[in-house]
C-alpha cells in the first residue's frame, strides 16, 4: 500500500529565509508525486508535479522540489519564503490511473 | 463553472441525522473525487467517480456513508445517522480523467456534529 510521510507537523521560519518541507513516500513502483497547498479555508492548489524525467521541478510560485528514488523523498523548497506563504502544504503520491494519498500536512508559520 | 462548487460550505448538524452533501465539479471533468479532512489528520480518501460509476468505495468509513453522481456531473455523499465523529471538513475534487493528473479542489464543506 502507499504511504506518504510528512515528519514536521509545524514549521515556523523568518521571513525571507530558504525553507524545505520534507516528504517520505512508500510506493512499489515508480510514483508520480505531488506538492499541494491550502491557504485557511481555501481548497488545495497545486504547486508541482513530478511523473518522470528531470528530478528537480519547478513549481508555481518559486517553489520547487527534488525527487530523491534513493531516499524515497520528495522534499519541497523555497529560496525567500514570503509571509503569504504561510499556510499548510500537502506531499501526495499516486500513479497512473490510481487515487491520490495524502501526507497529513506541514503547516508553515512565518514570522516577521 | 469556473471551479469546483461544494454545497453547503458550513452544515451543524444534530447527531443521528442525515446530511447530503452536494459537489459540483469543472465542466468536462470525468472524475470526481472525495476526500474527508480531519484536524491533524491529512486527507482521507472516501471515494472516486469516474463518469457515475464508481469503481472504488474502499475509503467510505461505514456503510451510513453513500454517493452518488449522476449526469456525470453533480455528486451527492450522503451521511445517514450522523455521529460526532463525523464531523470534519469534507472536500471534493475533480480532474479530466482518472490517470493521476492534477486534481481542482472545492473549499469544502464543514460539517459539525452536535
Amino acid at each position: 500500500a502507499q504511504s506518504v510521510t510528512q515528519p514536521d507537523i509545524h514549521i515556523t521560519v523568518s521571513e525571507g529565509a530558504s525553507l524545505e518541507l520534507r516528504c517520505n513516500y512508500s510506493y512499489g513502483a515508480t510514483p508520480y508525486l505531488f506538492w499541494y497547498v491550502q491557504s485557511p479555508g481555501q481548497g488545495l492548489q497545486l504547486l508541482l508535479k513530478y511523473f518522470s524525467g528531470d528530478t528537480l521541478v519547478q513549481g508555481i510560485k518559486g517553489f520547487e522540489a527534488e525527487f530523491k528514488r534513493s531516499q524515497s523523498s520528495f522534499n519541497l523548497r523555497k529560496p525567500s519564503v514570503h509571509w503569504s506563504d504561510a499556510a499548510e502544504y500537502f506531499c501526495a503520491v499516486g500513479a497512473r490511473y490510481s487515487t491520490l494519498t495524502f501526507g497529513k500536512g506541514t503547516m508553515l508559520l512565518v514570522s516577521p | 463553472g469556473a471551479g469546483v462548487s461544494q454545497s453547503p460550505s458550513n452544515k451543524v448538524t444534530e447527531k443521528g441525522k442525515d446530511v447530503e452533501l452536494r459537489c459540483d465539479p469543472i465542466s468536462g471533468h470525468t472524475a470526481l473525487y472525495w476526500y474527508r479532512q480531519s484536524l491533524g489528520q491529512g486527507l482521507e480518501f472516501l471515494i472516486y467517480f469516474q463518469g457515475n460509476s464508481a469503481p472504488d468505495k474502499s475509503g467510505l468509513p461505514s456503510d451510513r456513508f453513500s454517493a452518488e453522481r449522476t449526469g456525470g456531473s453533480v455528486s451527492t455523499l450522503t451521511i445517514q445517522r450522523t455521529q460526532q465523529e463525523d464531523s470534519a471538513v469534507y472536500l471534493c475534487a475533480s480532474s479530466l480523467e482518472m490517470a493521476a493528473g492534477e486534481l481542482f479542489f472545492g473549499e469544502g464543506s464543514r460539517l459539525t456534529v452536535l
